[in-house]
């Protein structure tokens, strides 16, 4: 079975532009769930998406968003990118909501 | 505010020593723990977990050994191998029915020395 999937897995954007993010959960997954990665804050929960709602939502700012589609895929966006958002950017997929998560390699995201 | 602290943000261990990896929670609300180990350029992989009814769970070479009144938890490793040389997170989430949202730890970096 193949895993969690992520695309792009890198890419450089400037400030103010906006960027989509992809990710294909493990086959069955139903609950998808993103985080964010930065050297001194570590995974930080973005949002999860089950069944094409969003379930749960961390503290970010609005310029994140998501959403799930009917195949369980799920795409991120991040609108007027900040020289701060420059992180890894993982995905993670699970059964359920209260399943185990498997992650995707991430995207690393470079803002300049 | 963190939630879930690994403060130890290093680990340096010989190989076939046990290597013991600490992680303290704040939130009693926390009723289930996970550890992951992530490589470079690698998404978090799930190592083991434990149920906040359990003090001790054992999956060949790792073991976690759960504090509730300490709010503590723990990951043990033996005998520690060179492949185990990663970082290694600690994540805790409320069970709601409803929602996995996972609270991660800073992680910390174990480097298993020949």
């Amino acid at each position: 079975k193949a895993g969690v999937t992520q695309t792009p897995r890198y890419l450089i954007k400037t400030r103010g532009q906006q960027v989509t993010l992809s990710c294909s959960p493990i086959s069955g997954h139903r609950s998808v769930s993103w985080y964010q990665q930065t050297p001194g804050q570590g995974l930080q929960f973005l949002f999860e998406y089950f069944s094409e709602t969003q379930r749960n939502k961390g503290n970010f700012p609005g310029r994140f968003s998501g959403r799930q589609f009917s195949n369980s895929r799920s795409e991120m966006n991040v609108s007027t990118l900040e020289l701060g958002d420059s992180a890894l950017y993982l995905c993670a997929s699970s059964l359920e909501p209260l399943g185990a998560q498997y992650f995707g390699p991430g995207t690393r995201l470079l803002v300049l | 505010d963190q939630q879930v602290k690994q403060n130890s943000p290093s680990l340096s261990v010989q190989e076939g020593r046990i290597s013991i990896l600490n992680c303290d929670y704040t939130n009693s609300m926390f009723d289930y723990f996970l550890w992951y180990k992530k490589y470079p350029a690698e998404g978090p992989t799930f190592l083991i977990s434990i149920s906040s009814i359990k003090d001790k769970n054992e999956d060949g070479r790792f073991t976690v050994f759960l504090n509730k009144s300490a709010k503590h938890l723990s990951l043990h490793i033996v005998p520690s191998q060179p492949g185990d040389s990663a970082v290694y997170f600690c994540a805790a989430k409320i069970n709601t029915g409803t929602a996995s949202k996972l609270t991660f730890g800073t992680g910390t970096r174990l480097q298993v020395t020949l």
